[in-house]
């Protein structure tokens, strides 16, 4: 079974730029979560998609991130303009449905280094 | 307080050594929760869900106390491939919305 792809797996960029983050979650994954892990802390959730439709968007920074999932199956993750504490490491993860005690599974992430 | 408090890092012990790992939870709401590993500069990987009645899966053990909304995990005969960071994951309310603890960082040496 193929993991959550995720790309790209590094950026560099100045800040105010913009950057965008693609993931594709596992086949037939109906929920798809976006996290933010900052150097020495636990991944923070960032937005949660079912489907194609937002179930939880409260700790997203909506001033400079925004985020889709237009056709329920692969999402983009954007931040305009960058600062630097936007720094760290952006996780996909995708589970079969979002009921509590589903695994979610992770893909490797794009390391973002803002200068 | 944070929603989800680990013992501070690293622990550092020898191979073969026991080594237990302690967590609490301040959201009396929660509904699952997990132990997550991960290695450096790699994704959060599931290593066990912790259930009320206490559950093993080889030389893990994993602890929930939901009146004291604390969870541990014990390694015992610790491995140099133990090494990695354990995160405490807790799941609240129906929506699988996980809050993750900041990571305990283990490290075995020979």
């Amino acid at each position: 079974e193929a993991g959550v792809a995720q790309s790209p797996r590094y950026k560099i960029i100045e800040k105010r730029q913009s950057v965008a983050f693609w993931c594709n979650p596992i086949s037939g994954h109906a929920t798809l979560y976006w996290y933010q892990q900052i150097l020495g802390q636990g991944p923070k959730l960032l937005i949660q998609f079912q489907n194609n439709g937002v179930v939880d968007d409260s700790q997203l920074p909506k001033d400079r991130f925004s985020a889709e999932r237009l056709k329920g199956v692969d999402s983009t993750l954007k931040i305009q303009p960058a600062k630097l504490e936007d720094s760290a490491v952006y996780l996909c993860a995708s589970s079969l449905n979002s009921p509590a005690g589903q695994p979610q599974h992770f893909g490797d992430g794009t390391r973002l280094s803002i200068l | 307080r944070k929603e989800v408090e680990q013992d501070p890092g690293p622990f550092n012990v020898p191979e073969g050594a026991t080594v237990a790992f302690n967590c609490t939870y301040s959201n009396s709401a929660s509904q699952s929760f997990f132990w997550y590993r991960q290695d450096c500069r790699k994704e959060p990987k599931l290593l066990m869900s912790v259930y009320s009645s206490g559950n093993e899966d080889g030389r893990f053990t994993a602890q929930l106390n939901r009146a004291s909304q604390y969870i541990s995990l014990l390694i015992r005969d610790s491995k140099l491939s133990d090494s990695a960071t354990y995160l405490c994951v807790v799941n609240i309310g129906q929506g699988g919305k996980l809050i993750f603890g900041q990571g305990t960082e283990l490290s075995v040496k020979p």
